[in-house]
């Protein structure tokens, strides 16, 4: 049963244009979502993340939105660049959890191309 | 960046023996995770660690087993490795009530 959803495996985007990352989740107990982006034999590095009480967190060219009604989040990348050319993980927690896990989805792999 | 190292990181090892992954971290955060990453499926959660001696099982714990005898350290022990376990392994750390994690290198292990 996979409680975080990824459905796009990969994005293709020209430079300078917007990236949307698409991530959908079914636990309704989940109230804390972060982004994590990911290059070749490197580890997973945090982006960015939205609380449940919001729906949308900015930290310069990141935008995260979340739709709680919809159990849907998406990451914007303006304007796009090849820099940000990575595989991105959508990962999804709640403070029921005590131990601060995380559930991630499979990964969009993004290319910018320039 | 978070001061998370993982050893080897590099492993290539027969079916049936033992291997242990090391992670070690200068950041003095209460919890350390394992993961591994396959393809097409992202990253699961093997077994984390709450506190030194305090461990819990993950999404996927079977065939692992976990210590943490040392704030710093938290190693993962495949007793008999078969060739299902060939992967990616992560660790990562965070601080008290915090959700971000942050990740190690990764080691790659071969089960062959």
């Amino acid at each position: 049963d996979q409680q975080v959803k990824q459905n796009s495996p990969s994005l293709s985007v020209q430079e300078g244009r917007i990236s949307i990352l698409n991530c959908d989740y079914t636990n309704s107990m989940f109230d804390y979502f972060l982004w994590y982006k990911k290059y070749p034999a490197e580890g997973p590095t945090f982006l960015i993340s939205i609380s449940s009480i919001k729906d949308k967190n900015e930290d310069g060219r990141f935008t995260v939105f979340l739709n709680k009604s919809a159990k849907h989040l998406s990451l914007h990348i303006v304007p796009s660049q090849p820099g940000d050319s990575a595989v991105y993980f959508c990962a999804a927690s709640y403070s029921g959890a005590g131990s601060y896990q995380l559930t991630f989805g499979k990964g969009t792999k993004l290319s910018v191309i320039p | 960046d978070a001061g998370i190292t993982q050893s080897p990181r590099h492993k290539v090892t027969e079916t049936g023996t033992p291997v242990t992954l090391r992670c070690h971290q200068t950041e003095n955060h209460r919890y350390m995770y394992w993961y591994r990453q396959d393809p097409g499926h992202g990253l699961r959660l093997i077994h984390y660690s709450y506190g030194v001696k305090d461990t819990d099982k993950g999404e996927v714990s079977d065939g692992y087993s976990v210590s943490r005898s040392k704030t710093e350290d938290f190693l993962l022990t495949l007793e008999s490795a078969t060739s299902s376990q060939t992967s990616v392994y992560f660790c990562a750390i965070s601080w008290d009530i915090s959700y971000e994690q942050y990740f190690g290198p990764g080691t790659r292990l071969t089960v062959t």
